[in-house]
């Protein structure tokens, strides 16, 4: 099942720009993940962030938690046509070390 | 240079037919995980092992099996009675120590059987 709902499924901006996509999800978690995924590529991760933290940076990435809301952003900064991919969020289930991932936000960086 | 590799990139198999994805990591992590991802959707988690010469099911395990004989290898065999096996296979793996961990993926299998 999917636990994280991605928002938008789909996102197109010029270079430049700032983009912020959104996570929902479900049940309380640990801590959250996101994830790229270039076209037909593996996923690389991006930023960890845990359930007592409100916020966290990572270069041109700024990623937040609202436990109360189940939810979180990730804001891509002065975007660039490398970005260029889709973004998904992933929630730690209580079992070991496995995710469950969300459906993704595409997102296109037109130059 | 570590990493976790995958093979073959593309896959071509008649309906039918058992096919084996192959995963190798040289990372010295204790799990690993296969996902499968159907077009402009999210993974879904088939199987994770945890540690040698074990693994459970994850939410979609049918028609699916695997094998975790070393720590750096979990092949991934589909099998015929997998109803709709055409999609991008992903293998990933971690630590496991107590605190979270990110996951590392490899580059990907994609099955298309006709």
């Amino acid at each position: 099942s999917q636990q994280g709902e991605e928002d938008p499924q789909a996102l197109s901006i010029q270079e430049g720009e700032n983009a912020t996509m959104n996570c929902s999800y479900k049940t309380s978690i640990n801590n959250l993940q996101w994830y790229r995924q270039n076209s037909g590529r593996g996923l690389v991760h991006l930023i960890l962030i845990r359930s007592n933290e409100r916020e966290k940076h990572s270069g041109r990435l700024r990623v937040t938690l609202d436990t109360s809301k189940k939810s979180s952003s990730l804001l891509i900064t002065a975007s660039r046509a490398a970005d260029t991919a889709s973004y998904f969020c992933a929630t730690d289930r209580n079992a070991g070390n496995m995710l469950t991932f969300g459906g993704g936000t595409r997102l296109m960086v037109k130059p | 240079d570590g990493g976790i590799t995958q093979s073959p990139k593309y896959l071509f198999r008649k309906e039918g037919q058992n096919v084996t994805l192959s995963c190798e990591q040289n990372l010295n992590h204790d799990a690993m995980y296969w996902y499968r991802q159907d077009p402009g959707q999210g993974l879904r988690l088939i199987y994770y092992s945890q540690i040698v010469n074990d693994f459970q099911k994850g939410d979609i395990a049918e028609g699916y099996s695997v094998s975790r004989e070393k720590k750096e290898s979990f092949p991934l065999t589909v099998t015929s009675a997998q109803k709709n096996p055409t999609a991008f296979y992903l293998c990933a793996s971690s630590m496991t120590s107590g605190v979270p961990h990110e996951q590392y993926f490899g580059p990907g299998t994609r099955l298309t059987v006709t």
